[in-house]
């Protein structure tokens, strides 16, 4: 089975600092995951996407994600915080029949 | 770019009636899928549907329905609405992709709808 567990439900950050939301996944079969966010009032967006093709994956505005299958983590990293990144975030993985998505995670940026 | 709309971003219900949610995408998908989304749950997958007429069952489908009559709508439906029924449902949809039958596939959101019952 696949499951997903974001292993931090609110982060806090100061802008201009590095962002670190942590991920890890199970599953039965090589997953392919995703990041998605989500702004106030807003509908989800895709922020990136793992397939099993290079383990570093490159989103929008500055994100990124490695994929190490060793520690079974997906986390999402971006070098320095700016405002408009605070939303919640959700970590996803491919299931049988769908995405299965963690709880997600809420970044606040401070000043 | 793919535009998915919601009939509604807010409404509000009383205990008992019976409650239709529209989902509308405009990228003429394959796939569309009825999502809830609570604090501290993440998305919970309600229904889906791969094809005009066809639909199965998610993580939590008990006292929902839906209906695909045409391929670019999607409707959930609360036969009759229930307290524990208040929540953000969410509507997405995707083009059908190969391997495991869609789960590989990039979802698109619609800005959701805030449901409260009464």
């Amino acid at each position: 089975a696949q499951s997903v567990t974001q292993l931090d439900s609110h982060v806090s950050v100061s802008e201009g600092t590095p962002v670190l939301l942590r991920c890890n996944y199970s599953s039965s079969y090589s997953p392919s995951l995703f990041w998605y966010v989500q702004h106030p009032n807003k509908g989800l967006q895709l922020l990136l996407k793992y397939t099993s093709a290079a383990t570093l994956v490159k989103g929008i505005n500055g994100f990124e994600a490695e994929f190490k299958k060793s520690e079974t983590s997906f986390h999402l990293t971006k070098p320095s915080a700016h405002m408009s990144d605070a939303a919640e975030y959700f970590c996803v993985v491919s299931g049988a029949a769908g995405l299965i998505f963690g709880t997600g995670t809420r970044l606040q940026v401070f000043p | 770019d793919v535009k998915v709309t919601q009939s509604s971003r807010y409404l509000v219900k009383r205990t008992g009636e019976k409650v239709f949610l529209e989902c509308v995408q405009d990228m003429d998908h394959e796939n569309m899928f009825w999502y809830r989304q609570d604090p501290g749950l993440g998305l919970r997958l309600i229904y889906f549907s791969y094809d005009v007429k066809m639909k199965e069952k998610g993580d939590i489908p008990e006292g929902y329905s839906v209906s695909r009559e045409k391929k670019e709508r999607f409707s959930l439906i609360l036969e009759s609405a229930s307290t524990n029924q208040t929540s953000m449902y969410l509507c997405a949809s995707s083009v059908l992709a190969g391997g495991p039958p869609l789960s590989t596939d990039t979802q698109y959101f619609g800005p959701g709808t805030r449901l409260t019952v009464l």
